[in-house]
């Protein structure tokens, strides 16, 4: 069964530093997500993005943040420079077109900043 | 102003027994619904999609009130594999994203 996958699992970074999340959406689903998980929360969304574009965004998605889709698999989430409030479990997730389409979240990764 | 409001619980249940969690959401606008399943330091995983007529896949049955805008979810025979936390979700008309519910925690107790 195709899977959505992140890399890497877990990240440690010094505050003010810049991340890179990396995730291989399901291949043939044409929305892409990111979702933040702080721990003991709720999972909240960030941002999508459909047609090479974001389609839409959240309060927390600010400058810090950017998503890109450097080639026709990866979708990546760059934070410019950490906080320790961005210490949290990030969760990449696809789906297909349809609206009422099910939406598959990779296994996530745990950005811990110091 | 929360979206999905569920009952933290946790939820501590013996085998065999019968548990329902219940979830209600603010947005008339609200469009479909679901409830995920989360493990610990897991990623949400789809348990079931959530009707107006109500529906059930094996030991688990959901339903929807429009009118009173709740959601609910009942887990019959419980096993030890049902431990986890439970996520009501909804989708509002207009935006393409998921809401989540805090969830509900349950442990299965042999």
């Amino acid at each position: 069964e195709p899977e959505v996958t992140q890399t890497p699992s877990h990240q440690v970074t010094q505050m003010g530093q810049e991340v890179i999340l990396r995730c291989v959406p399901i291949s043939n689903h044409l929305y892409f997500y990111w979702y933040r998980q702080i721990l003991g929360q709720k999972v909240e969304f960030l941002v999508s993005f459909y047609n090479n574009e974001i389609s839409e965004k959240s309060e927390i998605f600010d400058d810090q943040f950017s998503v890109e889709r450097p080639d026709g698999s990866n979708f990546t989430l760059k934070i410019r420079s950490t906080k320790l409030e961005d210490s949290a479990m990030y969760f990449c997730a696809s789906r297909t077109r349809q609206t009422t389409d099910t939406q598959y979240f990779g296994p996530g990764t745990r950005l811990t900043v110091l | 102003r929360k979206e999905v409001e569920q009952d933290p619980g946790p939820f501590n249940v013996p085998e065999g027994a019968t548990v329902a969690f219940n979830c209600t959401y603010s947005n008339s606008a609200s469009q479909s619904f679901f409830w995920y399943r989360q493990d610990c330091r897991k990623e949400p995983k789809l348990l079931m999609s959530v009707y107006s007529s109500g529906n059930e896949d094996g030991r688990f049955t959901a339903q929807l009130n429009r009118a009173s805008q709740y959601i609910s979810l009942l887990i019959r025979d419980s096993k030890l594999s049902d431990s986890a936390t439970y996520l009501c979700v909804v989708t509002i008309t207009g935006a393409n994203n998921l809401f989540f519910g805090t969830g509900t925690r349950l442990t299965v107790i042999p």
